[in-house]
């Protein structure tokens, strides 16, 4: 089976810094991999994914991730964090339909 | 587009009362999932769907059912409400399988069984 690891419940920054959330995966196939974005009594809406094409990837509002095949991470990294960018944040690793979330890190950016 | 639809947004229920939560979308997505979300665990897949007619089970799948009998609509269905099953129930969609494509969400119905 396949799983996800966030490494970090809760991570808090400021606001201009860099933000770094963590992401480690178990599979035994080549996933596909996501990160997903929640804010406060929403749903979740999609940042990036890594569907075995480049390794870096680009998602919306400045965020980007790097697969790292040898280390099983996936790591989530914007230059700059903004006061909107505090909500709960989720990787997702994903195979043959069967997605796994992992439990989620907070985010909260102080002025 | 109206998106992903969910309702109720809140419900209550007694142990051992049945009930049905509805999800329906409007973008003629072929896949439809639905998920629970916990505190400290994340969302785990409950059922999911490929197409009409066509369901399969997921992580969590014990105490819920699914049919699908149109593209649209993909209900949830309690058989006998357990305490256990108190959470945020989410379902998302997407044009084909989850593997590769985008899963839009909808805003979620908190069920709480006392």
């Amino acid at each position: 089976a396949q799983s996800v690891t966030q490494l970090d419940s809760h991570v808090s920054v400021s606001e201009g810094t860099p933000v770094l959330l963590r992401c480690n995966y178990s599979s035994s196939y080549s996933p596909s991999l996501f990160w997903y974005v929640q804010h406060p009594n929403k749903g979740l809406q999609l940042l990036l994914k890594y569907t075995s094409a480049a390794t870096l990837v680009k998602g919306i509002n400045g965020f980007e991730a790097e697969f790292k095949k040898s280390e099983t991470s996936f790591h989530l990294t914007k230059p700059s964090a903004h006061m909107s960018d505090a909500a709960e944040y989720f990787c997702v690793v994903n195979n043959n339909n069967d997605m796994r979330f992992g439990a989620g890190t907070r985010l909260t950016v102080k002025p | 587009n109206a998106g992903v639809t969910q309702t109720p947004k809140f419900q209550v229920l007694k142990t051992g009362q049945s009930m049905t939560l509805q999800c329906a979308q409007d973008m003629n997505h072929e896949y439809m999932s639905w998920y629970r979300q916990d505190p400290g665990m994340g969302l785990r897949l409950i059922h999911y769907s490929v197409g009409a007619g066509i369901t399969d089970q997921g992580e969590v799948p014990n105490g819920y059912n699914v049919s699908r009998s149109t593209t649209e609509d993909f209900p949830l269905r309690l058989l006998s409400a357990a305490p256990s099953q108190t959470s945020v129930y989410f379902c998302a969609s997407s044009y084909r399988g989850a593997d590769t494509d985008t899963q839009y969400f909808g805003p979620g119905t908190r069920l709480t069984v006392l």
